[in-house]
């Protein structure tokens, strides 16, 4: 079974510090592969997708994220943080074949402080 | 507002009883999805659904809970005989029926179930 894994589970930061966020997932094939947020108090959004093509993948606010096939990661990435960014990041990988499931990491707290 | 909308938000149940959860989608979005969320974990997928047509099941999703879809419109999710294990966040998501890169799932704003 697919499993993803996220490496920290709560982050610390102070603003305009650059921020990366470590993924990695368990299959080798092809995959698609995103990350969501969770602002405090709002619904999981869409933060990027990887489907295919260019790996180097730009997302909403600045984000960005890099897919390495030969590491079986997908890191997220961000120059310089804002208080506005504290919120939970989810990785998150889709099943291969034409199945929909999607599989979650556990999630990593992100806090920027002022 | 023209989200996924989820209902009731918050259910406080004892142990041993029935709980029905509503999830109305985006009205165009033909698949609809069903997650849950326990303290510290993400998203745990549960089932999909195609229309009314029930696709995947996850092995989590146990003879007690069931889905329906029945005019591939709004789903519900029933779990039957709550335990205290079942306590967390259920969440839908619904999106396009299309594969590619420009299609996301939009998530609801989730049913916290606490079983006491």
């Amino acid at each position: 079974a697919q499993s993803v894994s996220q490496h920290n589970h709560h982050v610390i930061l102070s603003e305009a510090a650059s921020l990366e966020l470590g993924c990695n997932y368990s299959y080798g094939g092809t995959v698609n592969l995103f990350w969501y947020v969770q602002y405090p108090g709002q619904h999981l959004q869409l933060l990027l997708k990887y489907f295919s093509g260019d790996p180097l993948v730009k997302g909403i606010k600045g984000f960005e994220a890099e897919f390495i096939k030969s590491k079986f990661s997908f890191n997220l990435r961000k120059p310089s943080v804002q208080w506005s960014d504290t919120a939970e990041y989810f990785c998150a990988v889709k099943d291969p074949g034409g199945y929909q499931k999607v599989t979650f990491g556990t999630g990593t707290k992100l806090q920027v402080i002022p | 507002d023209t989200g996924v909308s989820q209902d009731p938000r918050h259910k406080i149940t004892k142990r041993g009883q029935n709980v029905t959860f509503r999830c109305d989608p985006i009205s165009e979005h033909n698949r609809l999805y069903w997650y849950r969320q326990t303290l510290g974990q993400g998203p745990e997928f549960l089932t999909y659904f195609q229309n009314e047509a029930q696709l995947e099941k996850s092995r989590l999703l146990s003879d007690r809970f069931s889905a329906e879809r029945p005019k591939g419109s709004f789903s519900t999710l029933e779990i039957q005989r709550t335990e205290q294990g079942d306590s967390a966040m259920y969440l839908c998501a619904s999106s396009l029926p299309y594969d590619t890169k420009d299609n996301e799932q939009f998530f609801g704003p989730g049913t916290r179930l606490t079983v006491l």
